[in-house]
């Protein structure tokens, strides 16, 4: 099976501007998560989508939302950025159900994103 | 809240030999999972090991194996036979439910030597 897959690896992009990050999930996994590292934070958690539907959220402003779409892929949309948003954002994809056994999230590589 | 906690910010360990890595959590829930994730220099997350809270057996994989006491909230790893790909940062996590929600330890970042 193909991994997780994250859509750009790389950005920079100016304070005040927006970005749009993508991510494709494991197939047949119908969750999909965000997260956030940055050196001083850590690995923060950003988001959930399920079936289209946002099931869990982190503490972040609301210049971060994200959407999913019917084939499970995730787009996580950041505006107005700041310097402080440069981070690895990273999303995780799983089943998302209870299964007894299969509860756990598998990451992709990765979007560095640079804000100047 | 829960939070997970990694007291090593670093070690080190001769090619060949054994280490372990420490990890506390806190929680209040009875039904959880643990999770090591190795994060190389390429930054790719990737899942170690794993552990279901209601299992008692420790989990093992190849030379990874877990030291799971749930009673004092601890959660170690240890790596046997090191080798110089095993080089990396170490993430301790904690989930529950469906675990699509994980919440991180600051890491532990772990030198082969030769």
């Amino acid at each position: 099976k193909a991994g997780v897959t994250q859509t750009p690896r790389y950005l920079i992009k100016t304070r005040g501007q927006q970005v749009t990050l993508s991510c494709s999930p494991i197939s047949g996994h119908r969750s999909v998560s965000w997260y956030q590292q940055t050196p001083g934070q850590g690995l923060q958690f950003l988001f959930e989508y399920f079936s289209e539907t946002q099931r869990n959220k982190g503490n972040f402003p609301g210049r971060f939302s994200g959407r999913q779409f019917s084939n499970s892929r995730s787009e996580m949309n950041v505006s107005t950025l700041e310097l402080g948003d440069s981070a690895l954002y990273l999303c995780a994809s799983s089943l998302g159900l209870r299964t007894g056994g299969e509860e756990t999230q598998y990451f992709g590589p990765g979007t560095r994103l640079l804000v100047l | 809240a829960q939070t997970v906690t990694q007291s090593q910010p670093e070690m080190s360990v001769q090619e060949a030999e054994t280490v372990t890595l420490s990890c506390t959590y806190d929680t209040s829930e009875s039904d959880y999972y643990l999770f090591w994730y190795k994060q190389p220099p390429s930054r790719q997350m990737i899942l170690v090991i794993r552990q279901e809270a209601y299992k008692q057996q420790n989990a093992t994989e190849n030379r990874f194996s877990v030291n799971f006491q749930k009673a004092a909230k601890s959660f170690s790893l240890k790596i046997s036979d090191s080798q110089l790909g095993d080089a990396a940062m170490y993430f301790c996590a904690y989930g529950t439910g469906t675990a699509s929600k994980l919440t991180f330890g600051t890491g532990t970042r772990l030198q082969v030597t030769l």
